[in-house]
């Protein structure tokens, strides 16, 4: 089945630190979505991407859909205290709406 | 507007007992959306309905799990009987595709299921 790979697992950030992170995928997908998943929480969207080369941005979140509609990223910029959280990435098919995700990049804050 | 709710939020069984899981979606939203989530991994679709019908159980262990969605509204996931690997956050999300638009998921808050 598809499956997609995301990097780094987790990460530490300082406040005002820019970070990235991405996804990549054996099988190309239409869509590109990140989402946000807090602790006892469900994800929840932060960008949707439907074309490849895709830009998008939501206040400090960057996202790109690669040109092989095979990968994504994600950027946070002047990153704050509550950027903290799981991030994940999901991308879909040609064939209905099934989502497949990323396995999340966590990000905690540096002690 | 409200989001999606499910209950319980937590449910601890040992292996080999039944469990439900309720899942009331966005109003009006058609398709629904049973995920599982196992400790430190993204979600996996288990099933998608669309109104009262199934579109996908592909990934769904019809062997012990099972849903419905009757009246085409609030849902029900079912294990039976549960095993120590079924422990996970089984997430409900709903959408509504406007006309021409695209799809986007609202996930419910998640039950923490836990078998021992």
């Amino acid at each position: 089945g598809q499956q997609l790979n995301q990097s780094p697992q987790s990460m530490f950030i300082q406040e005002g630190e820019d970070v990235s992170m991405n996804c990549t995928s054996s099988s190309i997908f239409n869509t590109w979505l990140w989402y946000k998943q807090d602790p006892g929480e469900g994800p929840v969207l932060l960008i949707a991407l439907y074309k490849a080369g895709e830009l998008t941005s939501n206040g400090r979140l960057t996202a790109q859909f690669g040109i092989t509609r095979k990968d994504s990223f994600l950027n946070i910029s002047a990153s704050i205290p509550s950027d903290v959280g799981i991030y994940f990435c999901a991308g879909r098919g040609a064939a209905g709406n099934k989502l497949t995700f990323g396995g999340g990049t966590r990000v905690l804050v540096k002690p | 507007e409200a989001g999606v709710a499910q209950s319980p939020r937590y449910k601890i069984i040992e292996k080999r007992q039944s469990v439900a899981f309720w899942c009331n979606p966005i109003s009006g939203h058609a398709t629904l959306y049973w995920y599982q989530q196992i400790l430190g991994q993204g979600p996996k679709l288990l099933i998608q309905f669309q109104n009262n019908g199934v579109v996908d159980d592909s990934q769904l262990p019809k062997d012990r799990f099972s849903a419905e969605r009757l009246k085409g509204v609030d849902s029900t996931l079912k294990i039976q009987p549960a095993k120590l690997e079924d422990s996970a956050v089984y997430l409900c999300a709903s959408s509504s595709r406007p006309p021409g638009g695209t799809d986007t998921q609202y996930f419910g808050p998640g039950t923490r299921l836990t078998v021992l």
